[in-house]
């Protein structure tokens, strides 16, 4: 059974940087791209950026290049996001998401991050 | 890059009844094309790949249609476990991966 599993919820202060942990199991973490996909509270979902475990290569999205980082670990089968200048607007659940051949297979369960003073 | 409309923003219809949502692409994205179903709380579910193929595991009351700029997800006849929000998603020209803005299916 394909799992993925996110580190829990974070608080920030604005400014600060969020880093969350996306662990995968039942399949080769090394063959399928893993996404990142932001929802902000009332919004729908947008599309951050993807990494290629196999290689470590990454694709941002425009509204996040420069201040998001994905990586993945492959000793340990673990995706991570991390996004940096923190503002209130990051507030939202930030989903990982597996992709076969473009499309969204398995999710996350989300992990929320509030950005407050 | 290419934005994807969905339609309407809310569609309200009683259970047992059809359910039809639209998903337009500014531009043509063959059949690359899916449907997400997302509750509160959930993670977002596939429904629908390549336009029309179901997902492993969803129930044939789903089922997706079109090519090119114009999609449709229909619920043959809906159950109470159906009222969701539900977002198309363009795979065709990438980056980005674009999501429309959902539609709100609710109860009528």
């Amino acid at each position: 059974e394909v799992q993925l599993v996110q580190s829990g919820a974070e608080v920030k202060k604005p400014g600060a940087t969020v880093k969350i942990s996306c662990k995968v199991s039942g399949y080769t973490f090394t063959d399928y791209y893993m996404h990142w996909v932001q929802q902000a509270p009332g919004k729908g979902l947008e599309w951050m950026g993807l990494v290629d475990p196999e290689d470590g290569e990454t694709i941002y999205a425009e509204k996040f290049q420069g201040r998001v980082t994905i990586t993945a670990d492959t000793s340990t089968d673990t995706a991570y996001m991390e996004l940096s200048s923190l503002r209130s607007e990051d507030t939202a659940v930030y989903y990982c998401a597996t992709d076969s051949s473009g499309y969204f297979d398995y999710w996350g369960q989300g992990t929320l991050v509030t950005v407050s003073s | 890059e290419i934005t994807m409309t969905q339609s309407p923003a809310t569609l309200s219809v009683s259970p047992g009844e059809r359910a039809t949502l639209s998903c337009r692409a500014s531009q043509s994205i063959a059949g690359n094309l899916a449907w997400y179903q997302h509750k509160p709380g959930q993670a977002p579910r596939l429904l629908i790949y390549g336009a029309s193929t179901r997902a492993p595991g969803i129930p044939d009351r789903f089922s997706g249609s079109g090519s090119g700029t114009e999609f449709t997800l229909t619920i043959s006849s809906l159950q109470s476990e159906d009222f969701a929000v539900y977002y198309c998603q363009q795979y065709n020209n990438w980056p980005p991966y674009s999501f429309g803005q959902g539609t709100k299916l609710e109860i009528k």
